[in-house]
């Protein structure tokens, strides 16, 4: 969707390495989700952030990290992937007053090998 | 603890058919409500959403929703469904404040026999 991309769009990594994914704005809104999804599961909610250096945990966060250091990326951050974190990771932006609505990204498939 | 139900996982209907997918939540109060669609690989695009007012809601490429306080319900619906509508749906909540954390269903796969 238009004003938020996130990068990359494939990863394959290995069990134990460190792997960050990016979300990248243009709509300069304050509030940021990460979202992982599985098959049975729905999307369930890993990190959010409300602002700068704001963030606060999901219902998921184990064996993730956030960092929002401005306002159009919000980074999440596997210190050392899993097989179970191989999933497909979708980043959604919220707009607020009339424009309230959630906007999501096109997702990153991240498998972990 | 707050849930969002959707009780089918599959649902199969015929090119033409009506369909009703259900959603069901649990909150104390009247979140905001929202369904979502999602083709195979690819993201998620808004159907509609519900915030208050006239509770039954459009959205877009025909479909339509009904909000029922008394059962907590958020039910999906479309009179006349096309085989491009065969997809993955998911049915989402947000109670204000806290983050405003969306909550998802766990979806309903949606197949279209023609």
């Amino acid at each position: 969707d238009a004003g938020i991309t996130q990068s990359p769009r494939h990863k394959v990594t290995e069990t134990g390495t460190p792997v960050t994914l990016r979300c990248h704005q243009t709509e300069n809104h304050r509030y940021m989700y990460w979202y992982r999804q599985d098959p049975g599961h729905g999307l369930r909610l890993i990190h959010y952030s409300y602002g700068v250096k704001d963030t606060d945990k999901g219902e998921v966060s184990d064996g993730y990290s956030v960092s929002r250091s401005k306002t159009e990326d919000f980074l999440l951050t596997l210190e050392s992937a899993t097989s179970s974190q191989t999933s497909v990771y979708f980043c959604a932006i919220r707009g607020q007053g009339l424009n309230y609505g959630y906007t999501f990204g096109s997702g990153t498939r991240l498998t972990v090998v | 603890a707050q849930s969002v139900t959707q009780p089918d996982i599959h649902i199969t209907v015929s090119e033409g058919a009506s369909l009703e997918l259900r959603c069901n939540y649990s909150y104390g109060a009247t979140p905001y409500l929202f369904w979502y669609v999602q083709s195979p690989g690819q993201g998620l695009q808004l159907l509609l959403k519900y915030f208050s007012g006239d509770t039954l809601v459009q959205g877009i490429k025909g479909f339509e929703a009904e909000f029922k306080r008394s059962q907590s319900s958020f039910n999906l619906r479309k009179p006349s469904v096309h085989w491009s509508d065969a997809a993955e749906y998911f049915c989402a909540v947000v109670l204000t404040g806290g983050g405003n954390k969306l909550t998802f269903g766990t979806g309903t796969q949606l197949k279209v026999e023609l």
